[in-house]
């Protein structure tokens, strides 16, 4: 069955520093997102990406992150400057028009 | 607004039945899902539902009220393994999902 894969799988790194979340999605998908869910908490929208643009994104969604679709496969999550608070689970998925998401296994990024 | 309500835990036992209720309030409404999560993992797709009635996928079905903002997820013949949190999401839209904060379901031997 396809599967969307998600690099790393646990990311620390000091605060003010800048981290990139990798994710393959399956490939004849239409919709890519990044979803991230604090500990103890609700999974939260983050941003939609449609025919390599943003669709969507949320108010979490501020200047400090960014997606790109660098080469066709690849589906990248960057925080320029991460905070405390950016500690979560970051979930990346796809899907095809009127189907479930297929979430990939996660990155678990901790923030020091 | 988007608000998706569901209760924070429910218990039941091996081999019961359970029913999980979600009631939600989108502006915009694309299709409803159900997801299981295990601790420390990543959701995985239960079920969707886009038309009223009952949708029976094995041990699981979900049914859907468009007009009551109305939602359950039936889990039959219960096993020790689905010991998880359950999550109701609403698609306003096609490119995005909302989650509710999710159902933790305990199971008793």
């Amino acid at each position: 069955e396809p599967e969307v894969t998600q690099t790393p799988s646990h990311q620390v790194t000091q605060m003010g520093q800048e981290v990139i979340l990798r994710c393959v999605p399956i490939s004849n998908h239409l919709y890519f997102y990044w979803y991230r869910q604090i500990l103890g908490q609700k999974v939260e929208f983050l941003v939609s990406f449609y025919n390599n643009e943003i669709s969507e994104k949320s108010e979490i969604f501020d200047d400090q992150f960014s997606v790109e679709r660098p080469d066709g496969s690849n589906f990248t999550l960057k925080i320029r400057s991460t905070k405390l608070e950016d500690s979560a689970m970051y979930f990346c998925a796809s899907f095809p028009l009127g189907a479930g998401y297929t979430f990939g296994s996660g990155t678990r990024l901790t923030v020091v | 607004g988007q608000n998706i309500d569901q209760p924070t835990e429910m218990t039941a036992t091996e081999g019961a039945i359970v029913q999980i209720n979600c009631t939600y309030q989108t502006s915009g409404f694309n299709g409803l899902f159900w997801y299981q999560q295990h601790a420390g993992e990543a959701p995985t797709f239960l079920s969707y539902n886009v038309l009223d009635g009952l949708e029976e996928k094995g041990r699981f079905s979900s049914f859907l009220s468009r007009s009551k903002g109305y939602s359950y997820l039936l889990l039959k013949e219960l096993q020790m393994k689905d010991s998880a949190s359950y999550l109701c999401a609403v698609g306003p839209r096609d490119d995005k999902i909302i989650f509710g904060k999710g159902t933790r379901l305990h199971i008793l031997p």
